[in-house]
């Protein structure tokens, strides 16, 4: 089982809808967890970290299941901008380095 | 503060040249990670430094690679003996500590 899955895509979606992704982890140790979004060719940049108790972030929302492992993201109102490509991070504490998803790809249509 | 940045934006080698890709991380980071990205594909692991240590380069290949973070100056990753499977684009990231990371715009590496 791989450390981080995701669900590729493409989830192509209407201007205006809501859309969720899940990301699930195969270690029950994980400490922190972050979705990063990466446009074509561009830099990864951080979306938002993901807190036990789940953050909001304007039409952002991501939460954190522990007990089955997986955390997610839902964009409300999506944006043409918002079309990328969004990665799931995971990292155990301590000297350990950020584990990548492969990412799942939205487009947004108008 | 300004923030990761990484040099050269492209390099073009030719088989069996030296590589050498540079990353200064942000103002007041020492932890500086390294990740290969092939066309279409995701984000891999390579190398995890702290400041003159290497804490973790379980992903980065056993043969011509070698990365360096020394107390003065930049994170240096380097190829020898480029093949034109290394053709990638190279991302550097630096955290403060164990939590978000912040990434340079990488650097393309063109082996021809």
């Amino acid at each position: 089982r791989k450390e981080v899955e995701q669900d590729p895509g493409p989830f192509n979606v209407p201007e205006g809808a809501t859309v969720a992704f899940n990301c699930t982890y195969s270690n029950s140790a994980s400490q922190s967890f972050f979705w990063y979004r990466q446009d074509c060719r561009k830099e990864p940049k951080l979306l938002m970290s993901v807190y036990s108790s789940g953050n909001e972030d304007g039409r952002f929302t991501a939460q954190l299941n522990r007990a089955s492992q997986y955390i997610s993201l839902l964009i409300r109102d999506s944006k043409l901008s918002d079309s990328a490509t969004y990665l799931c991070v995971v990292t155990l504490s301590g000297n350990t380095p950020l584990v990548f998803g492969k990412g799942t790809r939205l487009s947004v249509i108008a | 503060n300004a923030g990761v940045m990484q040099n050269p934006r492209h390099l073009v080698r030719r088989r069996g040249q030296e590589a050498r890709l540079r990353c200064s991380p942000m103002k007041g980071h020492s932890h500086v990670y390294w990740y290969r990205q092939l066309p279409e594909e995701g984000l891999k692991f390579m190398v995890y430094l702290q400041k003159e240590n290497i804490i973790d380069e379980s992903g980065m290949p056993k043969e011509r690679f070698s990365a360096e973070f020394p107390k003065e100056g930049p994170s240096i990753l380097r190829i020898q003996q480029v093949v034109r499977g290394d053709s990638a684009a190279y991302f550097c990231a630096s955290s403060p500590d164990y939590t978000e990371a912040f990434f340079g715009q990488g650097t393309r590496l063109t082996v021809v």
